[in-house]
């Protein structure tokens, strides 16, 4: 059981690329969320999935955008890569809303030069 | 007033010691708590669910409090392993991480 698999781990862009970090889960989970976490700002979520074909912004959207095609992958994609958006990605997986919490992707570190 | 706000810490406390963080929330409707571990440059991992209760796992109690809107941790008999930052996470229609409060246990 891999859980969720978060690709790549590490990556380095320079300003203007676009590319796609990648998450899969095995869990069935509905629920799918992508985090960025910087130093001092904590976790803040940039997007988030209650299902396949459903997706919402979370609290900081700009410059991302994801889909949600199966229930099993949830990829975000940087559009345009700018230094801001240097940081930690984790993606998360979770059952409905309620009771459960959130198993984490072991994230991936993005540097955009 | 912040959605989820913690004590950022750090917290340093003798190995063998006590240690109590508190977490206070927002919204009255909020669903369920949980308490989070997230070690340096790793990915945060479910600690311990909180329930209304309140409830134990060995060292650790969490317990709620709706009335007040706050949630707590106890870490009893403290261990050098349990340096961390915990993360205190509140679901309703979504999920809602505090940015942690740092722990360091001294030898």
């Amino acid at each position: 059981n891999a859980g969720v698999t978060q690709t790549p781990k590490f990556q380095v862009l320079k300003t203007g690329q676009s590319m796609t970090l990648q998450c899969a889960q095995d869990m069935n989970h509905e629920y799918m969320s992508w985090y960025r976490q910087d130093p001092g700002m904590g976790l803040r979520l940039i997007h988030y999935s209650v299902g396949a074909g459903i997706t919402d912004q979370g609290e900081v959207p700009n410059g991302y955008n994801v889909s949600r095609s199966t229930t099993e992958d949830f990829p975000l994609r940087l559009l345009s890569a700018a230094p801001s958006q240097t940081s930690v990605y984790f993606c998360a997986s979770s059952w409905g809303q309620g009771k459960y919490g959130y198993t984490f992707g072991s994230g991936t570190r993005l540097t955009v030069v | 007033r912040k959605e989820v706000e913690q004590d950022p810490g750090p917290f340093n406390v003798p190995e063998g010691a006590t240690v109590a963080f508190n977490c206070t929330y927002s919204n009255s409707a909020s669903q369920s708590f949980f308490w989070y571990r997230q070690d340096c440059r790793k990915e945060p991992k479910l600690l311990m669910s909180v329930y209304s209760s309140g409830n134990e796992d060995g060292r650790f109690t969490a317990q709620l409090n709706r009335a007040s809107q706050y949630i707590s941790l106890l870490i009893r008999d403290s261990k050098l392993s349990d340096s961390a930052t915990y993360l205190c996470v509140v679901r309703d229609d979504k999920i809602i991480f505090g940015k942690g409060t740092r722990l360091h246990i001294l030898p």
